[in-house]
């Protein structure tokens, strides 16, 4: 069964300690990203890679680091330094069409809760 | 950076009705529109995306229109149904020249469809 699969579904982290969301897809698709989504946010770019051993910064990377060092997996560190990471992370895919990504197909999310 | 602005935040429509909703760009470079639709619960799917080269493309009951002059694009579902229920989100990117988009999304319109 092809897809992106992300665990764990649901996190609990004390303040000050690192957690790590893992991220995998067997949809052979060359690009990767993690989005954040909050309420009434939309989607906030975190970080982003489009091949191996390659990835940048989006939007908010301030708190977070990432590694790709298999085309499947690219997991996403939240690091203590993020000062609000309460949200629901989610992470996604896309092929390549002719050289050109598009459609992101996103797995089913991850949702961290700081205590 | 892009910006995208989404209108309106929340949406009620009776079934059989139409609903609209519009998002604003300010890249003037951005040439890749997508919209996806996040039920309760569920991952973001891609429902409609359209190119600057068009002005408009169909899909059954979904619609979305491009006036790039205005920097703004809608989507128009029509004949709604309950299982139309859902948040929409609207994206906009230029392409990188690296063979992906990054996307900026908007922050969401609800749609609720009564019965």
């Amino acid at each position: 069964d092809g897809g992106i699969t992300q665990s764990p579904k649901y996190l609990f982290r004390k303040e000050g300690q690192n957690v790590t969301l893992s991220c995998e897809q067997n949809l052979n698709h060359d690009a990767m990203y993690w989005y954040r989504q909050d309420p009434g946010q939309g989607l906030r770019l975190i970080y982003y890679s489009q091949i191996v051993n390659d990835f940048q910064k989006g939007d908010i990377a301030e708190g977070y680091s990432v590694s790709r060092e298999k085309k499947e997996s690219f997991p996403l560190t939240v690091t203590s330094a993020q000062k609000n990471p309460t949200a629901f992370y989610l992470c996604a895919s896309s092929p390549r069409n002719r050289g050109i990504t598009g459609e992101l197909f996103f797995g089913e999310g991850s949702r961290l809760t700081v205590l | 950076g892009e910006n995208v602005e989404q209108h309106p935040s929340t949406l009620s429509v009776q079934e059989g009705d139409s609903a609209v909703i519009k998002c604003t760009y300010s890249d003037s470079a951005s040439n890749y529109f997508p919209w996806y639709k996040q039920e309760l619960g569920k991952r973001p799917q891609l429902i409609i995306d359209i190119r600057s080269n068009v002005g408009e493309k169909k899909d059954q009951r979904i619609a979305v229109t491009l006036n790039k002059t205005a920097k703004h694009f809608s989507l128009h579902i029509t004949e709604t149904q309950p299982e139309d229920s859902a948040v929409y989100f609207c994206a906009a990117s230029p392409f990188s020249g690296a063979g992906s988009y990054q996307l900026t999304f908007g922050k969401g319109t609800k749609l609720s469809v009564i019965p």
